[in-house]
């Protein structure tokens, strides 16, 4: 498709358990953002990927986030023993570099039981 | 690392009243981007800025890059109720390193419009 493509839209999980969450980037964007938004809530940054760069991971909150970015293209966010504290809405960008607009999916919202 | 400071936090106003947010930064940004987003959905780009004093509308909004790359704001006027949501500045600076190109955002206003 045209836009960035994030999938699950939903996920609903138990606490404890793992979950992977995928995004598909625009075609050719070098670099792919990831963040976490609670209800109502400001965009809080998780780690930020920038062509073959090592990415910035300032933002991770634990070592229970991790987040690779395959062939320079889709990404996978994982959250290992999610807690309910981990519910929030969580966004995907990409953009080209020398170009600074960012496009945003929809997002996939995560709530743990 | 690079903050940026929105606010106000929140405004309702009437429709028909004219809005005004801003952004400041700690550091100079090369680039001040505006987004708008509406419940449920991803942030939509509404603005972008690329030279430091420009002035540039979209329908009822106007965003101006600050003189001294320091701060940005946004006009909307005449506001209808389909302006509401959240809006939020992002800017990139000279960050380097794994930074390099990073945008930051800002916290968001968020926008109530009365009928």
């Amino acid at each position: 498709g045209a836009g960035v493509s994030q999938s699950p839209s939903n996920k609903v999980t138990e606490k404890g358990k793992d979950v992977e969450l995928r995004c598909d980037p625009i075609s050719g964007h070098t670099a792919l953002y990831w963040y976490r938004q609670s209800l109502g809530q400001g965009l809080e940054f998780l780690i930020y990927f920038q062509g073959n760069s090592a990415p910035d991971k300032s933002g991770l909150p634990s070592d229970r986030f991790s987040a690779e970015r395959t062939g320079g293209s889709v990404s996978t966010l994982t959250i290992q023993r999610t807690q309910q504290e981990d519910s929030a809405v969580y966004l995907c960008a990409s953009s080209l570099v020398q170009f600074t607009e960012a496009f945003f999916g929809q997002g996939t919202r995560l709530t743990v039981v | 690392g690079q903050q940026l400071n929105q606010s106000p936090q929140s405004m309702f106003i009437q429709e028909g009243e004219d809005v005004s947010m801003n952004c400041t930064s700690s550091s100079i940004f090369n680039t001040w981007l505006w987004y708008k987003q509406d419940p449920g959905e991803g942030p939509v780009l509404l603005i972008a800025l690329y030279k430091a004093g420009e002035l540039t509308s979209n329908g009822r909004l106007t965003a101006q890059f600050g003189i001294t790359r320091k701060d940005s704001f946004l006009n909307i006027s005449a506001s209808i109720p389909s302006d509401v949501g959240i809006y939020f500045c992002a800017g990139r600076g000279n960050a380097g390193g794994t930074s390099y190109g990073k945008l930051t955002f800002g916290q968001g206003t968020i926008l109530t419009v009365h009928p």
